[in-house]
């Protein structure tokens, strides 16, 4: 059973647009949610993350927004750049100390 | 300060042969986790270790996978009698005490044939 599901799976967007990737879950005992950043044949890299009690951070061209009583949250790029083309991971996990629950990935394409 | 280091980066193996994946975490983190990635799929959890303690390997097959974290030394990922269904990226991760940030290594990919 997916315990996050991530949509879409993949994505195309013109340099200087936004990128908007999407999870959702059901657990309600999960209290953390990163995004992670992949690039082909590297290890995925924490770009940032969130905890319920705000609906939205963020730090440079990356935004979380999270709806609690939704149970979604979502990674805004804003001005996407070819170099954002990469993997993202959402996750979630409940605590400290315990596994993170990933997503299945979105692929974003960023065309010059 | 390193981050969390893995080797090999690349690992070959013939059917029935064992496989060790190494991981060093990060400086002054005291917590590791392995990760099995499948092609074009998400991270899948597999097991969660402290120092000489198997914390939670509710992810590890029941058969041929073990894990370690010796009071000294690297973790260590341990994939006895290999099968072609084992070829993935094995990734570490590893967190401070009391955080819930993971930071993760570069990955082994495993190659079976």
């Amino acid at each position: 059973q997916q315990q996050v599901k991530q949509s879409p799976q993949s994505l195309i967007v013109q340099k200087g647009g936004i990128s908007i990737i999407n999870c959702a879950y059901e657990n309600t005992a999960f209290d953390y949610f990163p995004w992670y950043q992949q690039f082909p044949g590297k290890g995925p890299a924490l770009l940032i993350a969130i905890r319920p009690d705000v609906s939205e951070k963020k730090e440079g061209r990356f935004t979380i927004s999270f709806n609690k009583s939704a149970k979604q949250f979502s990674l805004h790029i804003m001005d996407s750049q070819p170099g954002d083309s990469a993997t993202y991971f959402c996750a979630a996990s409940k605590n400290t100390g315990n596994q993170f629950y990933f997503g299945t990935g979105t692929s974003l394409t960023v065309i010059p | 300060n390193a981050g969390v280091m893995q080797n090999p980066r690349h690992l070959v193996r013939r059917r029935g042969q064992e496989a060790r994946l190494r991981c060093s975490p990060m400086k002054g983190h005291s917590h590791v986790y392995w990760y099995r990635q499948l092609p074009e799929e998400g991270l899948k959890f597999m097991v969660y270790l402290q120092k000489e303690n198997i914390i939670d390997e509710s992810g590890m097959p029941k058969e041929r996978f073990s894990a370690e974290f010796p009071k000294e030394g690297p973790s260590i990922l341990r994939i006895q009698q290999v099968v072609r269904g084992d070829s993935a990226a094995y990734f570490c991760a590893s967190s401070p005490q009391g955080r819930h940030e993971q930071f993760f290594g570069p990955g082994t990919r495993l190659t079976v044939l």
